[in-house]
């Protein structure tokens, strides 16, 4: 089975914290995805990454970056959180890219910045 | 520009009714389309997809969904629905263009005793 792993399911924070959601899959996938779910927009994409070490901006960039360092792992990043970032975190890893390959979702980090 | 709509937010039906959750979709091309499913707690798990073919689609536990061109829609479908399909369920159209999802807002669903 597929095992894509996000390191926290419940995190606080503070309003100027740097934050850092991490994503982990095990099956070698190449393409790596950070979605950002809000309650009556669905999922909207934040950051994507084809390999490691490389990046492409999703549909809601503003205030947020990765790293892709090694292959497994995915960081999203948050330089200095804001209250509006509260959301549902979704962390996302599909083996060969393109639209027709099965992405498969981690469970979700819920984070609160107050 | 692509789009999703999902035009029920909530939806409730008892144990052993039938199904049918809405998705009409924006896109100017043959779409891609996807039925994910959300339960507590956990990620997204692809219920069903279609790309061509056949426009009545399978899917895994039991659920299904017809393309239909001439309504943009892409309605999934199940005849007879359990307790544990209480979840969030997202409709998707993919961007063969920029290589991207668009979902849908999401329709929650409550299944009664």
């Amino acid at each position: 089975d597929v095992k894509v792993t996000q390191s926290s399911r419940y995190l606080v924070k503070r309003t100027g914290e740097k934050v850092f959601l991490e994503c982990v899959q095990d099956m070698d996938h190449e393409n790596m995805f950070w979605y950002r779910q809000d309650p009556g927009l669905g999922l909207r994409l934040i950051y994507f990454s084809y390999d490691v070490k490389m990046k492409e901006k999703g549909d809601i960039p503003e205030g947020y970056s990765v790293s892709r360092e090694k292959k497994e792992r995915f960081s999203l990043i948050l330089e200095s959180a804001s209250t509006n970032q509260t959301s549902m975190y979704l962390c996302a890893s599909s083996a060969v890219g393109g639209i027709t390959d099965t992405q498969y979702f981690g469970p979700g980090t819920r984070l609160t910045v107050l | 520009a692509q789009s999703v709509t999902q035009p029920d937010i909530h939806i409730t039906v008892s144990e052993g009714a039938s199904l049918e959750l809405r998705c009409n979709y924006s896109y100017g091309a043959t779409p891609y389309l996807f039925w994910y499913v959300q339960s507590p707690g956990q990620g997204l798990q692809l219920l069903l997809k279609y790309f061509s073919g056949d426009t009545l689609v399978q899917g895994i536990k039991g659920f299904e969904a017809e393309f239909k061109r001439s309504q943009s829609s892409f309605n999934l479908r199940k005849p007879s629905v359990h307790w544990s399909d209480a979840a969030e369920y997202f409709c998707a159209v993919g961007d063969h263009n920029f290589n991207k999802f668009y979902f849908g807002s999401g329709t929650k669903l409550n299944v009664k005793p």
